[in-house]
């Protein structure tokens, strides 16, 4: 079946610095691929999604590539805020399939 | 942009009582889900639907069902409350399967 593996957290880093969660795969065929934010208290927000090999997602300074020769969804930006303290979720949407796969969920701390 | 609403975004209820949650969406949508978050677990579906009176099983069906009338509108009940089954639900919906899934703001169930 279909799997996500993602760092385990918790996150913690001061402003400015830069920031990568990784995140890998497994699954049959050509998935979709998301990142999720969850801020404290609130649902999910979808921050960005790639749908095909070597694709680039960005939002809101956050950029992650479809890696389909190492299965990896790795999320990036080059200088976090306080403000990006969230949960962040990788998710997958198999090939013909209606299920949102997700990783555990990382939560990041950025510290003034 | 897609807006997704859940009735209450907290609720305490007794073990036994009969447990109603509501989730609206307004992009006319056809499909629509509910998942549970359990810190280390991540989230779980439990039902989706696929259209008005269609519904199918997901990861963790067992003590709650569900009701899609109209299109727009899909509830979650649980039959008999369990202290088990507090936690945070989540909705979900999204046009077509191969599409993204876009979250409701999420209620936080206790049972006690």
């Amino acid at each position: 079946g279909n799997s996500v593996t993602q760092m385990e957290g918790p996150v913690t880093l001061s402003e400015e610095a830069f920031l990568t969660i990784n995140c890998t795969y497994t699954a049959t065929g050509y998935p979709s691929l998301f990142w999720y934010v969850q801020y404290p208290g609130e649902g999910l927000q979808l921050l960005l999604k790639a749908t095909k090999a070597d694709d680039k997602g960005s939002n809101k300074g956050f950029e992650a590539t479809y890696r389909k020769e190492t299965t990896s969804f790795h999320l990036e930006k080059g200088s976090v805020q306080v403000s990006d303290s969230a949960v962040y979720f990788c998710a997958l949407l198999g090939a013909g399939s209606y299920q949102l796969t997700f990783g555990k969920g990382t939560k990041l701390s950025v510290i003034p | 942009d897609v807006k997704v609403t859940q009735s209450s975004r907290y609720l305490v209820k007794r073990t036994g009582e009969k447990v109603f949650l509501e989730c609206v969406q307004d992009m006319d949508h056809e499909n629509m889900f509910w998942y549970r978050q359990d810190p280390g677990l991540g989230l779980r579906l439990i039902y989706f639907s696929y259209d008005v009176k269609m519904k199918e099983k997901g990861d963790i069906p067992e003590g709650y069902s569900v009701s899609r009338e109209k299109k727009e509108r899909f509830s979650l009940i649980l039959e008999s409350a369990s202290t088990n089954q507090t936690s945070m639900y989540l909705c979900a919906s999204s046009l077509s399967f191969r599409e993204t899934q876009y979250f409701g703001p999420g209620t936080r169930l206790l049972v006690l």
